[in-house]
C-alpha cells in the first residue's frame, strides 16, 4: 500500500516569507499526485494536481508543486505568503492502477503572521 | 453547484453508543467515499461506493462501522457501538468517477466526540 510522508508538522512564518512543504511517497507505480489544502472552518478543498505532462504544476493562490520522481517527491511552494494562507496543507496520492486509494499524508499546519 | 452535504456536524455520546451520520454527495457524482480523520493525522479511507455497490471496504471495521448507499445518492456510516478511539471527524466526498482524472470533492465533515 501506499504511504506518504510529510515532515516539519508546523510551521510559521511572515507575511512574504516564501513557503516550501515537503511531500514523499512509496510507490513504485504511476501516481496520481494531490495538494489539498483546509482553511479554519473550511473543508478540504483541491489546491493543486498532477495526472501527468509537465512536472511543475501551478495551482489557485499562486501556488505549484513540482513532481520528481526520482525521487518519489511533490514538493509544495509558494515564493511570498499572505496571512490568509494560514491553513492545514495535505498531501496525498493516489495508485494509477490497482485500488484506486487516495492515500493522505498527516498534514502541514502553516501559520502566517501579519 | 452544491457541494457534498454532511449532517450532522457535531455528535457527542458515550461510549457503547451507537451513532448513524449522513451525507448527500455532489449531484451526478457516481462515487462516493468515507473517511476517518482523526487528530493530528490525515483523513484515511473507510470505504468506497461506486453507484450502490461498495468497491473498497478494506479499511472499514466491520465489527462495529457499517455504511450504505441506498438507491446509488445518498449514504449512511454508522457506529455501533462506539469507543473511544472513535472520536474523529467522518468525512465524506464524491467524485463523478473512481479513476483519474477525476477528483474527490469533500463535505465540511462531521465532528465526533466519544466519552
Amino acid at each position: 500500500a501506499q504511504s506518504v510522508s510529510q515532515h516539519n508538522h508546523h510551521v510559521i512564518l511572515s507575511e512574504a516569507a516564501s513557503l516550501e512543504l515537503g511531500c514523499n511517497y512509496s510507490y513504485g507505480g504511476t501516481v496520481n499526485l494531490f495538494w489539498y489544502v483546509q482553511y479554519p472552518g473550511q473543508h478540504l478543498q483541491l489546491l493543486l494536481k498532477y495526472f501527468s505532462g509537465d512536472p511543475l504544476v501551478k495551482g489557485i493562490k499562486g501556488f505549484e508543486a513540482e513532481f520528481i520522481k526520482s525521487k518519489f517527491s511533490f514538493n509544495l511552494r509558494k515564493p511570498s505568503v499572505q496571512w490568509s494562507d494560514t491553513a492545514e496543507y495535505f498531501c496525498a496520492v493516489r495508485p494509477y492502477y490497482g485500488n484506486n486509494r487516495l492515500a493522505f499524508g498527516k498534514g502541514n499546519q502553516v501559520v502566517v503572521i501579519p | 453547484e452544491a457541494g457534498v452535504a454532511q449532517s450532522p456536524r457535531y455528535k457527542i455520546i458515550e461510549k457503547r453508543q451507537s451513532v448513524a451520520f449522513w451525507c448527500n454527495p455532489i449531484s451526478g457524482h457516481a462515487t462516493l467515499y468515507w473517511y476517518q480523520q482523526i487528530l493530528g493525522q490525515g483523513p484515511k479511507l473507510l470505504i468506497q461506493f461506486q453507484n450502490n455497490g461498495v468497491v473498497d471496504d478494506s479499511q472499514l471495521p466491520k465489527d462495529r462501522f457499517s455504511a450504505e448507499r441506498l438507491k446509488g445518492v445518498d449514504s449512511t456510516l454508522k457506529i455501533q457501538p462506539a469507543k473511544l478511539e472513535d472520536s474523529a471527524v467522518y468525512l465524506c466526498a464524491s467524485s463523478l468517477a473512481r479513476d483519474s482524472p477525476y477528483e474527490q470533492y469533500f463535505g465540511p465533515g462531521t465532528r465526533l466526540t466519544v466519552t
